[in-house]
C-alpha cells in the first residue's frame, strides 16, 4: 500500500519535444506529490509539487497533471531541452495527517533530451 | 532557496573502519531530517528518520548499531558507518526539512550526496 510505481523507466525525447512521465499510487493518505530531478553524482532537487485538492500545477516548463480518482500523476516537461537530461522521481506522502511525513520514491525515469 | 550540505561528499576507507557523515540545513531550522541509500541506477531507500533530540526511526531492514544517527541540534545531524565494510559501499544522501508550524507540509530540501567506497 506504500508503493509508488513510476512508468517509464527510460525515455529518450528529441530536443523541442514533450517529455511525460507517469506515476500512480495507492495509499489514500498520501496527499503530497512533489517531483525531483536528480543530475549525476548530486542529490535530488525538488523542481515541482502538487496536492490533491487542484488537477494541475504549472511553473515554467514543468507541469504536474493530478487524477484523485485514478491516483495517478504525471509530469509534463514543455519544450524539452538536453539540459533537462537527468533522472525523475516522482514521490508521495501524508501532508498534515502524517506524523513523520515521510516520503515513498518511485522508481525512476531516466530522461535523455537529444540535441 | 533552502540549502542542505553534506560533508564529506566522497570518502574512501578501509573495510573495518567507521565513517561518519554530517548533514546541515544552512538557512533554515529542521526538527526532521532523513538518511537515505541510493544504488547506481535505482531509487532512493529511506534508512531512518533523525529527529532532533530523541531517538532516530529505523525502516525495516537498516541496522541501527550499525548506521549510527545523532540530531543534535536543529541544523546538524550525522550518521556514522560503523566497521564498515565493501558491502556498505554506496551513495548516502540525507534531506532535512523545515521546522514549521502544525498543518503545513513542507518539502524536503536534499543535500548533494556522499559517495562511500570502502576498500
Amino acid at each position: 500500500q506504500q508503493q509508488v510505481k513510476q512508468s517509464p523507466q527510460s525515455l529518450i525525447v528529441q530536443k523541442g519535444g514533450i517529455s511525460i512521465i507517469n506515476c500512480a499510487y495507492e495509499n489514500t493518505a498520501f496527499d503530497y506529490f512533489p517531483w525531483y530531478q536528480q543530475f549525476p553524482g548530486k542529490g535530488p532537487a525538488l523542481l515541482i509539487a502538487i496536492r490533491p485538492d487542484v488537477s494541475e500545477k504549472k511553473e515554467g516548463r514543468f507541469t504536474i497533471s493530478f487524477n484523485k480518482s485514478a491516483k495517478q500523476f504525471s509530469l509534463h516537461i514543455m519544450d524539452s531541452q538536453p539540459g533537462d537530461s537527468a533522472t525523475y522521481f516522482c514521490a508521495a506522502g501524508p501532508g498534515t495527517s502524517g506524523s513523520a511525513r515521510q516520503l515513498t520514491f518511485g522508481s525512476g525515469t531516466q530522461l535523455t533530451v537529444l540535441p | 532557496g533552502a540549502v542542505v550540505s553534506q560533508h564529506p561528499s566522497w570518502v574512501i576507507c578501509k573495510s573495518g573502519t567507521s565513517v561518519k557523515i554530517e548533514c546541515r540545513s544552512l538557512d533554515f531550522q529542521a526538527t526532521t531530517m532523513f538518511w537515505y541509500r541510493q544504488f547506481p541506477k535505482q531509487s532512493l531507500m529511506l534508512m531512518a528518520t533523525s529527529n532532533e533530540g530523541s531517538k532516530a526511526t529505523y525502516e525495516q531492514g537498516v541496522e541501527k548499531d550499525k548506521f549510527l544517527i545523532n540530531h543534535a541540534s536543529l541544523t546538524l545531524s550525522t550518521l556514522t558507518v560503523t566497521s564498515a565494510h565493501p558491502e556498505d559501499s554506496s551513495f548516502y544522501i540525507c534531506s532535512a526539512r523545515r521546522t514549521a508550524g502544525v498543518g503545513y507540509n513542507q518539502p524536503q530540501h536534499f543535500g548533494d550526496g556522499t559517495r562511500l567506497s570502502i576498500l
